[in-house]
């Protein structure tokens, strides 16, 4: 199976920030990766997925890049609405993995 | 409007059953492959279960491989999970996940998820 790791696991940041997450898989999965945001209470949104693929109607501060076992989620302008909890997931092979999410909160 | 509406949870004993439904609207859900995904106290997400659109390929977490069975009727646009021999670590909110066709899509459609607590 395929693990996924995420750093940092949490992080304050105030808004207006760039935040940058990191994501890396224990072997090579291409671009065949996905990051999705959840918020307490909420379901799993998707973000971007193929790596780089911005999902339609996810505001353009958010943007992913990536390939093999590296990857990133970069906000650019940290917005109010945007504390939460991010997992990046593989779709390369099945069992489907994500990573252990990390937490964006308020500095 | 897509959605896609969980429903089955509820407060179990250790070794018991549940059957957990997922009805879908507002898209062709025969044309779409599905997945069950958990969320466990502090923990991260966890896929458990997968389907194909035509129902005859299933795969499963291991976690959970030997005691819960997924299925579909697309007569009714819902899908199945039915859980055996229940475990406190099998406590967790469930979700039922749309998968679009192609290869290795993401999960682009989450249910609200429903509650599942394992415990006497």
């Amino acid at each position: 199976d395929i693990q996924m790791t995420q750093s940092p696991s949490s992080l304050s940041a105030s808004v207006g920030d760039r935040v940058t997450i990191t994501c890396r898989a224990s072997q090579t999965i291409s671009t065949y990766l996905n990051w999705y945001q959840q918020k307490p209470g909420s379901a799993p949104k998707i973000l971007i997925y193929g790596a780089s693929t911005l999902q339609s109607g996810v505001p353009s501060r958010f943007s992913g890049s990536g390939s093999g076992t590296d990857f990133t989620l970069t906000i650019s302008s940290l917005q109010p609405e945007d504390f939460a909890t991010y997992s990046c997931q593989q779709s390369y092979s099945i069992p489907y993995t994500f990573g252990p999410g990390t937490k964006v909160q308020i500095k | 409007e897509v959605h896609l509406v969980e429903s089955g949870g509820g407060l179990v004993q250790p070794g018991g059953s549940l059957r957990l439904s997922c009805a879908a609207s507002g898209f062709t859900f025969s044309s779409y492959e599905m997945n069950w995904v958990r969320l466990a106290p502090g923990k991260g997400l966890e896929w458990i279960s997968y389907i194909n659109s035509d129902g005859r390929s299933t795969y499963y977490a291991d976690s959970v491989k030997g005691r819960v069975t997924v299925s579909r009727d697309d007569a009714k646009n819902s899908m199945y999970l039915q859980m055996n021999d229940l475990r406190g670590d099998d406590t967790a909110l469930y979700y039922c996940a749309r998968e679009p066709p192609g290869y290795s899509s993401p999960l682009d459609c989450w249910g609200q998820g429903t509650l599942v607590t394992v415990s006497s």
